[in-house]
C-alpha cells in the first residue's frame, strides 16, 4: 500500500525556516515524479514545487529562490526546504505523487502538515 | 500561466440529483485534465485523470469529458458521500494550476 507521511510544519516567525520532510512507503520516491501544493485556511488549492524522477526541479514564482525541494533515496524522502517565510506561506503544505508516469494527476496525497507564519 | 476557471463556485443539491462542474482552461490543455475531491480536513482524492479516465476505485456515477479548454466533470446520481469540494487541475505544462474549486452542498 503506498503511504506519505509529511512531518516538520509548525509555527514559525516571518523570515524564519522550516522543513518538511514528506516519508513514503509502497513506491519509490526517487523514481516518480512528486510535489508539494499547499492550501492556505479556507483557500483553495495551489502548487509550490515538483521533482522529476530525472532530478529536474520547478518552484512556483511566489516561492522561487526561498523554497528547494529534494529527496533523499537512501530513506524514500521528499523534502521542502522553507526560508524567508512569510506570513502568505501559512497553509497545510501536502506533498504528493504521480506514479503514472504520465503527469496525469497526483494518485497519492498525505495527511498534510500545518506551517504558520506569525509573529 | 494557464488560468483554471470552474464554475459554479458552491451549488445545492440533492441526493439523487445529477451534478455538473465545468472547468475552462486559458489556454488548450488537450486533455491533460485531472478532477479532485476533498473533504473538509482531508487531502484531495483522484477522481478523474486525462480528462476522462476515472481513477481505479472510483465509483462509475463519476465521469469526466472535454479537452482543449472545456471540461465537465458530472455526477450522475449525488449520494451523501459526495458532498465535497471539487477541484479541476491542469497538468499540461509548469506552473501546475489548479481551479478555484465547487463546493457541493445539500439542498
Amino acid at each position: 500500500e503506498v503511504q506519505l507521511v509529511e512531518t516538520g510544519g509548525g509555527l514559525i516567525q516571518p523570515g524564519g525556516s522550516l522543513r518538511l520532510s514528506c516519508a513514503a512507503s509502497g513506491f519509490t520516491v526517487s523514481s516518480n515524479y512528486m510535489s508539494w501544493v499547499r492550501q492556505a485556511p479556507g483557500k483553495g488549492l495551489e502548487w509550490v514545487s515538483s521533482i522529476y524522477s530525472g532530478g529536474n526541479t520547478y518552484y512556483a514564482d511566489s516561492v522561487k529562490g526561498r523554497f528547494t525541494i529534494s529527496r533523499d533515496s537512501s530513506k524514500n524522502t521528499l523534502y521542502l526546504q522553507m526560508n524567508s517565510l512569510r506570513p502568505e506561506d501559512t497553509a497545510v503544505y501536502y506533498c504528493a505523487g504521480d506514479t503514472s508516469g504520465y503527469s496525469v494527476g497526483f494518485q497519492h496525497w498525505g495527511q498534510g502538515t500545518l506551517v504558520t507564519v506569525s509573529s | 500561466d494557464i488560468q483554471m476557471t470552474q464554475s459554479p463556485s458552491s451549488l445545492s443539491a440533492s441526493v439523487g440529483d445529477r451534478v455538473t462542474i465545468t472547468c475552462r482552461a486559458s489556454q488548450s490543455i488537450s486533455s491533460y485534465l485531472n478532477w479532485y475531491q476533498q473533504k473538509p480536513g482531508k487531502a484531495p482524492k483522484l477522481l478523474i485523470y486525462a480528462a476522462s479516465s476515472l481513477q481505479s476505485g472510483v465509483p462509475s456515477r463519476f465521469s469526466g469529458s472535454g479537452s482543449g479548454t472545456d471540461f465537465t466533470l458530472t455526477i450522475s446520481s449525488l449520494q451523501p458521500e459526495d458532498f465535497a469540494t471539487y477541484y479541476c487541475q491542469q497538468s499540461s505544462r509548469i506552473p501546475l494550476t489548479f481551479g478555484g474549486g465547487t463546493k457541493v452542498e445539500i439542498k
